[in-house]
């Protein structure tokens, strides 16, 4: 079956302007993340949804930031008003359900943010 | 809360040796801890995972982990390396009750493997 989707693969938008990146989850899964990684570190936790419901948004950097989930499946990560520090990957994870920690997430390829 | 501290960001190895690739963590509560693996251009893969069964975990690959409360650590090992091993290595840990803890994985700042021919 298909793995995590996210599109676009890259991104290039200038300072100021306003992008959404897309997650297309594996079918059947109940939960959602998203994560950003930046040149040389680990990946960081931004936002946790299961279903529909954001159950933890305690990973986003500041209230420009924002994601939905409306049905369940496909979610979007909206950025307003991009900053040069905004550059980054952003990954989008999902696993059968998130009610436990041990539960496999599974990665899909990212989606490069350049802010320039 | 949790963190991850992987020691040595690269770490270099010949075709054929031990590979020892350090972790070790900070939790409040019981923790899951978790190896993955990143390719160049490719997405991050699961190696292996502990979940308070055994506490020596073997993955994919011919990589195993031993979870050593202890010492806080979870060293991700394999006898003998293989070129096609060279990649950027990350722990990270997840875990707590039904009423607390982060659902989300916090990842160490990974090491990145070379194998030298």
């Amino acid at each position: 079956g298909a793995g995590v989707s996210q599109t676009p693969s890259n991104k290039v938008t200038e300072k100021g302007k306003y992008v959404e990146l897309r997650c297309d989850p594996i079918s059947g899964h109940t939960a959602l993340y998203w994560y950003r990684q930046s040149l040389g570190q680990g990946p960081e936790f931004l936002i946790y949804f299961q279903g529909t419901g954001a159950a933890d948004d305690s990973g986003l950097p500041n209230d420009r930031f924002f994601a939905v989930r409306p049905e369940g499946s496909v979610s979007t990560l909206k950025i307003q008003r991009t900053e040069r520090g905004d550059s980054a990957v952003y990954l989008c994870a999902s696993s059968l359900d998130g009610t436990s920690g041990y539960n496999e997430q599974f990665f899909g390829p990212g989606t490069r943010l350049t802010v320039l | 809360a949790q963190s991850v501290t992987q020691l040595g960001s690269h770490v270099s190895v010949s075709e054929g040796a031990l590979v020892l690739l350090r972790c070790n963590y900070s939790s409040s509560v019981p923790p899951y801890l978790f190896w993955y693996v990143q390719y160049p251009n490719q997405g991050l893969q699961l190696l292996l995972k502990y979940t308070s069964a055994a506490t020596l975990v073997k993955g994919i690959n011919g990589f195993e982990a031993e979870f050593k409360k202890s010492e806080t650590s979870f060293h991700l090992t394999k006898p003998s390396a293989h070129m096609s091993d060279a990649a950027e290595y990350f722990c990270a840990v997840s875990g707590g009750s039904i009423y607390t803890g982060r659902r989300a994985l916090t990842f160490g700042s990974g090491t990145r493997l070379q194998v030298q021919p």
